[in-house]
């Protein structure tokens, strides 16, 4: 079947640096994407990662490890506007199809 | 580029009825997906649609049902509707090709939260 697991919430404050983990397991592997979602707005795209290891953007990096079916998103100098839900998610064949499956997604608070 | 339009934003349904939603992928995407958010269940899959035919399809039951037009343009329908059939309904637009350095990238639309009493 296809499961991704990752934690309902997390609490952070401003300028400190947070990772949100994912673990998944599904038929087939063609991708693993980080979605960020601000309450009442589309998710937007954040990272992508089809191969092992780290993909640095910015404040954001994101990591894989296909063997143990594990991600992390990892945000640094945490700002108020990152407040939202992080969202994993993996597209699961291997053939042209964009179908995502979704985890339930974090909630990331930062405080001041 | 124009990003991915949805209509309506808001609906109010009552059980029974039925609903049709709209989504304009952002142009030159050939694939459209949909996807049911609630707070319980997250973002799950409802389908696919690529090229006007169905390429894939999540664990819903028959009446969430949809098409493709030759322009891409998408509608879903939900028929007999119930009150667990209230969340944001989400269209997502991609080039619906593998590779690239986004892979299978899908951009978002601002979604149509339903709402059945």
């Amino acid at each position: 079947g296809q499961n991704i697991d990752q934690p309902t919430e997390m609490t952070a404050t401003e300028g400190a640096i947070v990772q949100i983990n994912c673990t998944y397991q599904t038929s087939g592997f063609n991708g693993l994407f980080w979605y960020q979602q601000h309450a009442g707005e589309a998710p937007t795209f954040l990272s992508y990662n089809v191969l092992d290891g780290l993909e640095e953007k910015g404040r954001f990096s994101s990591f894989l490890s296909r063997s143990k079916g594990y991600s992390y998103l990892l945000l640094k100098e945490l700002q108020m506007k990152d407040s939202a839900s992080y969202l994993c998610a993996v597209s699961p064949r291997g053939e042209t199809g964009t179908a995502l499956i979704f985890g339930k997604g974090t909630t990331l608070s930062v405080s001041s | 580029k124009a990003g991915v339009t949805q209509t309506p934003r808001y609906l109010i349904k009552t059980r029974g009825q039925q609903v049709t939603l709209s989504c304009s992928p952002i142009s030159g995407h050939r694939s459209v997906s949909w996807y049911q958010q609630t707070p319980g269940q997250g973002l799950q899959f409802l389908f696919e649609y690529f090229s006007e035919t169905q390429r894939n399809k999540g664990n819903f039951p028959g009446r969430f049902s949809g098409r493709q037009f030759s322009n891409s343009r998408s509608e879903m329908n939900v028929s007999t509707l119930e009150l667990g059939d209230s969340a944001l309904y989400l269209c997502a637009s991609s080039p619906g090709l593998a590779g690239g350095p986004r892979g299978n990238e899908q951009f978002f639309g601002p979604g149509t939260r339903l709402t059945v009493l």
